[in-house]
C-alpha cells in the first residue's frame, strides 16, 4: 500500500516566521511531488509541484525533496494570518499523474 | 469563468436510497476524478476517467458508480448508499499537472 504520511498538527507559528511542513512517503519510483492549500470549508488548490532533487521556490513558498529520504517538504517564509490552512501532499500513485495518494494534511495556524 | 461545478453541495439522504452527484467542468479537460474527504484520512481517490467512456478505480471504488459519456460530465452515482459513505466529496479535472477541484458535495447517511 502506498503511502503519504503528514503530521495533523495543528502547527502554530507566529506571524513574520517560517512554517515547516513536512510530509514522508512509502513509494520509491515517485516522481513528482505536489503541495495543495485547503482553506476551512474550501476544496484545494496547487501551490507547489516539485520534481527533483533539491529546493524549488516560488515567492515565499519553497518546496524540498530529498528523494532517498523519501522526505519532502514545504517551508513558508515571513508566515501571514492568511497563510492558515490546511496543506496536503500529494504524491502520484507508481510514478504517473493518473492516481494521486494524498496525505491526511497538516494544518497550519499563523497567529498575529 | 473556468470551474468545475458540483450538484448539490448538501444532501441528506437515508440508507439504500439511490443518489447521484453531478460533476461538470467547463475547461475541456480530458482528465476528470472524484475522491472523498473524511477526517484523519485526508482525500482519498474514488474512480477516475481519462477521457470520454474510460474510467478506472481509485483507492475506494466500494459502494460507488460512475459514468463519462461526455467530455464535460462526470456524475458519481451511489446505487444504495451507507452511513460509512457519509463524507466530502470533492470532483476534479486536471490539465498538466495541475487538478482543478469542485466545491465539494457535503453527504450525510441516516
Amino acid at each position: 500500500q502506498k503511502e503519504v504520511e503528514q503530521n495533523s498538527g495543528p502547527l502554530s507559528v507566529p506571524e513574520g516566521a517560517i512554517a515547516s511542513l513536512n510530509c514522508t512517503y512509502s513509494d520509491r519510483v515517485s516522481q513528482s511531488f505536489f503541495w495543495y492549500r485547503q482553506y476551512s470549508g474550501k476544496s484545494p488548490e496547487l501551490i507547489m509541484s516539485i520534481y527533483s532533487n533539491g529546493d524549488k521556490e516560488d515567492g515565499r513558498f519553497t518546496a524540498q525533496l530529498n528523494k532517498a529520504s523519501q522526505y519532502v517538504s514545504l517551508l513558508i517564509r515571513d508566515s501571514q494570518p492568511s497563510d492558515s490552512a490546511t496543506y496536503l501532499c500529494a504524491v502520484p500513485y507508481s510514478g504517473g499523474y493518473n492516481k494521486l495518494i494524498f496525505g491526511a494534511g497538516t494544518r497550519l495556524a499563523v497567529h498575529p | 469563468e473556468a470551474q468545475v461545478t458540483q450538484n448539490p453541495r448538501y444532501l441528506i439522504t437515508v440508507t439504500g436510497k439511490k443518489l447521484t452527484v453531478t460533476c461538470s467542468q467547463n475547461m475541456n479537460h480530458e482528465y476528470m476524478s472524484w475522491y472523498r474527504q473524511d477526517p484523519g484520512l485526508g482525500l482519498r481517490q474514488i474512480y477516475y476517467s481519462m477521457n470520454v467512456e474510460v474510467t478506472d478505480k481509485g483507492d475506494v471504488p466500494e459502494g460507488y458508480k460512475v459514468s463519462r459519456k461526455e467530455k464535460r460530465n462526470f456524475p458519481l452515482i451511489l446505487e444504495s448508499p451507507s452511513p460509512n459513505q457519509t463524507s466530502l466529496y470533492f470532483c476534479a479535472s486536471k490539465s498538466g499537472e495541475t487538478q482543478y477541484f469542485g466545491p465539494g458535495t457535503r453527504l450525510l447517511v441516516l
